[in-house]
């Protein structure tokens, strides 16, 4: 029974590049959250989704960021034009059920360096 | 907004002692979550919980609703334990966690 799968472990990016990291939940999780970790700092929310569903996005940078869970595949989190304040570890989250009632388990995250 | 605070910041300890971590908290809360995140970067639930305590082998999780308070405890103490402890709330009635800056604990042998 695999365990959340995050890819890719390491990114690295140019400036002004696109940056796409996945995450493919349990078997049988439809609730994923996203967070980052910026260097020194604590992980911070940034969106929950349900397949196909957006439920809350406020902790996500209102420009370049946006997130989506279809039907079939993996859960994409999309940065565009990175820079280098985007540099961080992203890591992603799956439940069951609400997060609120239910244990999260995580992936091993995706480091981003934007050079 | 719920704000968490961790004590202490900083935790070394020689194998085979002790250890208890705080989590407090400033609004009411469903549940609490301990996550444990080793040097590697990865992260692993170690408790959810509402009331109580909770124990999973060395490690023992309570909390105090209504001092709105937290700790976890690990006896008998390892090298291996050595990690950040990161204490999480959700924030209000919502989905979104919130969590503390983490306590980074090194044990040594």
């Amino acid at each position: 029974n695999a365990g959340v799968m995050q890819n890719p472990r390491h990114l690295v990016r140019r400036r002004g590049q696109e940056a796409r990291l996945r995450c493919s939940p349990m078997k049988g999780h439809s609730h994923v959250y996203w967070y980052r970790q910026l260097p020194e700092e604590g992980l911070k929310f940034m969106v929950y989704l349900q397949k196909e569903n957006i439920i809350d996005e406020s902790g996500m940078p209102k420009e370049r960021f946006s997130a989506e869970f279809p039907k079939e595949g993996p859960s994409i989190l999309r940065i565009q034009q990175v820079v280098r304040g985007d540099s961080a570890a992203y890591f992603c989250a799956s439940s069951s059920r609400t997060g609120r009632d239910s244990p999260l388990h995580f992936g091993n995250g995706t480091r981003l360096t934007v050079t | 907004k719920n704000e968490v605070e961790q004590s202490p910041q900083n935790l070394t300890a020689q194998e085979g002692e002790f250890i208890t971590i705080n989590c407090s908290y400033s609004v009411g809360i469903s549940a609490l979550h301990w996550l444990q995140q080793h040097p590697g970067g990865g992260i692993v639930s170690l408790f959810m919980l509402s009331s109580g305590k909770k124990k999973h082998g060395r490690l023992i999780a309570t909390i105090n609703i209504q001092e709105k308070h937290s700790s976890l405890h690990i006896t008998a103490s390892h090298p291996r334990d050595s990690a950040v402890y990161i204490c999480a709330v959700p924030q209000g009635g919502s989905e979104k966690l919130v969590f503390g800056k983490g306590t980074k604990l090194t044990v040594n042998p």
